[in-house]
Parts: structure tokens; C-alpha cells; sequence
């Protein structure tokens, strides 16, 4: 069965650099999620999209930005990246059809490590 | 706000013991609670959900039970194997929320 796709699987950047992340949610799935894992902590929300718009929004800095697009794929935008922001982060796909009682399916995840 | 606990932080079993991770939450008011694996370094592997609606689900030798009233919800794997070593977190959803709430997970260690 199809998964959660992110890419790339690893990124490295330095300080003051930007990022761009993306996620292909699983086919037919129509809300987007994006979590962000700490060395040795437990994933932390950052935003939601359902049906293309933000459907909630977590401890997302404002240097981060993400849309979700027409075919349903999302990207995370970092900018001025910090050391900080050294994480894996997971995106993840549910279809709730406006519903928040669905699964939540997560993808591989990118791990970002910043110099 | 949503506060999610897992005890034990870690736990080392002899293969072929049966086994409960536990998981507390703070707001009874949750929507569903959802059981992960991550193995090291990997993405999360959804285990069950659990809606507020339901008592317990079944995945071959997993079963989570939810009990609202009191907070918890517990994941019982039978017959343990090595390959069940990961780490199992727990995670829930309040209402109206698209954001799960994740404990700090149980790291489990299956001996051979």
C-alpha cells in the first residue's frame, strides 16, 4: 500500500540558510500534518492543513511557513535555520473529511542537521 | 492543554512474556488516542486507534484498551518476540483538534 512520501530523507544546512521539505500524503488522503522530533523528545505539532487550508497550527516559529497544494502535497518552508532547528521532522496524512477521528499515517520523516 | 504520560520509560522483557504499556492523559475530554512504533532513527508505524467511542482494539497480538473515566488506556502485546523491540508511544486528540499529543513513548527491549 502506498505510504507517506517526504523528501529528501536528509538535509544539512547552515546557520541562516532556508529549507524547503516536502510531503506527497497518501493517495485520496486529504488533510496534511507536520511534526517536529528533538534528539531523544517526542514529536511536537506544528500545522495542519485540511482541504488546502490550515487547519490548526502548533509551536510552528514564525521563520516557518507550509502550504498545502493543489494535488494535495505540502512543503515546509525554514528560513534563518538555527542550530535549534536540528530535528527529524515527520509529515503525516489522514482522511478525515472534516473529521479529526481518523488515523494519522507518517511518513519516514527528513532528518535536518544544521552546521 | 493535553498532557500525556508513559510509564515505564523503559522496559526489558525475556522473549515470550506478555506484556502492558501504560499511558495516562491529563483531559479526559480526548476525541481517540492512537499507539505508535518507531524503531531508531525511523518514522512512526500506527499501531491502533482507539475512538473515544470504543473500549479496546485488536491487531493480531496487540490489544489497547481506553478507559476515559480514568485517564488511561493501556497496550497489551502477547507472546513478545525481539522484533517487538522499538520504542511505543501514545498519543491523543482533543476535540475538534487535528493535533495529537504525543507521551515521551516506552522503550522496549525484547531479550532472545
Amino acid at each position: 500500500a502506498a505510504g507517506v512520501i517526504q523528501s529528501p530523507r536528509h538535509l544539512i544546512k547552515e546557520k541562516r540558510e532556508t529549507a524547503t521539505l516536502k510531503c506527497y500524503p497518501i493517495p485520496r488522503h486529504d488533510t496534511v500534518y507536520w511534526y517536529q522530533q528533538g534528539p531523544g523528545q517526542d514529536p511536537q505539532f506544528l500545522i495542519s492543513f485540511y482541504e488546502k487550508m490550515q487547519s490548526d497550527k502548533g509551536s510552528i516559529p514564525d521563520r516557518f511557513s507550509a502550504q498545502q497544494f493543489s494535488d494535495y502535497h505540502s512543503e515546509l518552508n525554514m528560513s534563518s535555520l538555527e542550530l535549534g532547528d536540528s530535528a527529524l521532522y515527520f509529515c503525516a496524512s489522514s482522511l478525515n473529511r472534516g473529521y479529526s477521528n481518523q488515523p494519522q499515517h507518517f511518513g519516514d520523516g527528513t532528518r535536518l542537521s544544521i552546521l | 492543554k493535553q498532557e500525556v504520560t508513559q510509564i515505564p520509560a523503559a522496559l526489558s522483557v525475556p522473549e515470550g512474556e506478555n506484556l502492558v504499556l501504560n499511558c495516562s492523559f491529563t483531559d479526559s475530554a480526548i476525541y481517540n488516542l492512537q499507539w505508535f512504533r518507531q524503531d531508531p532513527g525511523k518514522g512512526l508505524t500506527s499501531l491502533l486507534l482507539i475512538q473515544s467511542s470504543q473500549r479496546e482494539q485488536t491487531s493480531g497480538r496487540l490489544n489497547a484498551s481506553l478507559d476515559k473515566s480514568s485517564g488511561r488506556s493501556t497496550l497489551y502485546i502477547a507472546a513478545s518476540q525481539p522484533g517487538d523491540s522499538a520504542t511505543y508511544l501514545c498519543a491523543s486528540y482533543g476535540a475538534g483538534s487535528y493535533q495529537l499529543t504525543f507521551g515521551k513513548g516506552t522503550k522496549l527491549s525484547v531479550i532472545p
